[in-house]
C-alpha cells in the first residue's frame, strides 16, 4: 500500500528540548516536503527535497532542519523548539507531475 | 514569487446548492493544479487535479476549471452533500526541475442541511 508515514502522532515538549519528526514513503518519491498547518494560513512550506542530498527552504524555515540521506526518509529537526513552533506538521511526497501523498500529521505541542 | 491566493476562506451553503471555489497563481510556468479536500483531524487527500493543457475536468459532482490565460482556476461541487463539509485546498506545481507545490490558504466549506 502506498503510503507516508509519520512519527510522532502527538508530541508535547519543552522549549528548547531537540527533537526529530520522522517521514518515510514507500513510493520512491523524488519530491518530499514539510508543511506547517496554522488556523487561517493554510499548508506553509517548511522545507522542500528534490532528491537525495538535495533540499530547499521553503516560506517558513526558521527554526528547522532537515536532511535527505536516503530517498525514503525525510527528517524535521528542531534543534531548539520554541511555543511558537506549535502547530499542526505534515509530511507530503510525489513523482514528477504527480499527485502528492500526505503523513498523518504530527501535532507538536512546545510549552 | 511562487503565490496562490484562494478564496472564499470560508463558504457556507444549503445542501443540495453548487459551491465554487477559487484560485490564482502567480507562476505562468505552472503546469499541474490538483485540489485536495482535508476533514476535520485527517490529512489532505487529492479529490481533483488538471493539467496546464486541459480547460476543464469532472469527476461525478465535483468539476474543475483553468484559465491559463488569466491564471486562474476553480473547483465547482454541484449537489452538496454534508459529507462535502470539510477544508478544500487548492495548489500549484511550479514545474521545471524543481516541482514546487505551493498550497493556497484553504476553504472552510460548511454544507447545512
Amino acid at each position: 500500500e502506498a503510503q507516508v508515514t509519520q512519527n510522532p502522532r502527538y508530541l508535547i515538549t519543552v522549549t528548547g528540548k531537540k527533537l526529530t519528526v520522522t517521514c518515510s514513503q514507500n513510493m520512491n518519491h523524488e519530491y518530499m516536503s514539510w508543511y506547517r498547518q496554522d488556523p487561517g494560513l493554510g499548508l506553509r512550506q517548511i522545507y522542500y527535497s528534490m532528491n537525495v542530498e538535495v533540499t530547499d527552504k521553503g516560506d517558513v524555515p526558521e527554526g528547522y532542519k532537515v536532511s535527505r540521506k536516503e530517498k525514503r526518509n525525510f527528517p524535521l529537526i528542531l534543534e531548539s523548539p520554541s511555543p511558537n513552533q506549535t502547530s499542526l506538521y505534515f509530511c507530503a511526497s510525489w513523482g514528477f507531475g504527480t499527485e502528492a501523498f500526505f503523513g498523518q500529521g504530527t501535532r507538536l505541542t512546545v510549552v | 514569487g511562487e503565490n496562490v491566493e484562494q478564496h472564499p476562506s470560508t463558504l457556507s451553503v444549503q445542501e443540495g446548492d453548487s459551491a465554487v471555489i477559487k484560485c490564482t497563481y502567480s507562476d505562468s510556468a505552472s503546469n499541474y493544479f490538483p485540489w485536495y479536500k482535508q476533514e476535520l483531524g485527517k490529512r489532505p487527500q487529492l479529490i481533483i487535479d488538471i493539467r496546464s493543457n486541459v480547460g476543464e475536468k469532472k469527476d461525478q459532482r465535483i468539476a474543475v476549471t483553468l484559465n491559463k490565460t488569466a491564471k486562474h482556476f476553480s473547483l465547482h461541487i454541484t449537489e452538496t452533500q454534508p459529507e462535502d463539509s470539510a477544508v478544500y485546498f487548492c495548489a500549484a506545481s511550479y514545474g521545471g526541475a524543481t516541482n514546487k507545490l505551493i498550497f493556497g490558504t484553504g476553504t472552510l466549506l460548511a454544507v447545512q442541511p
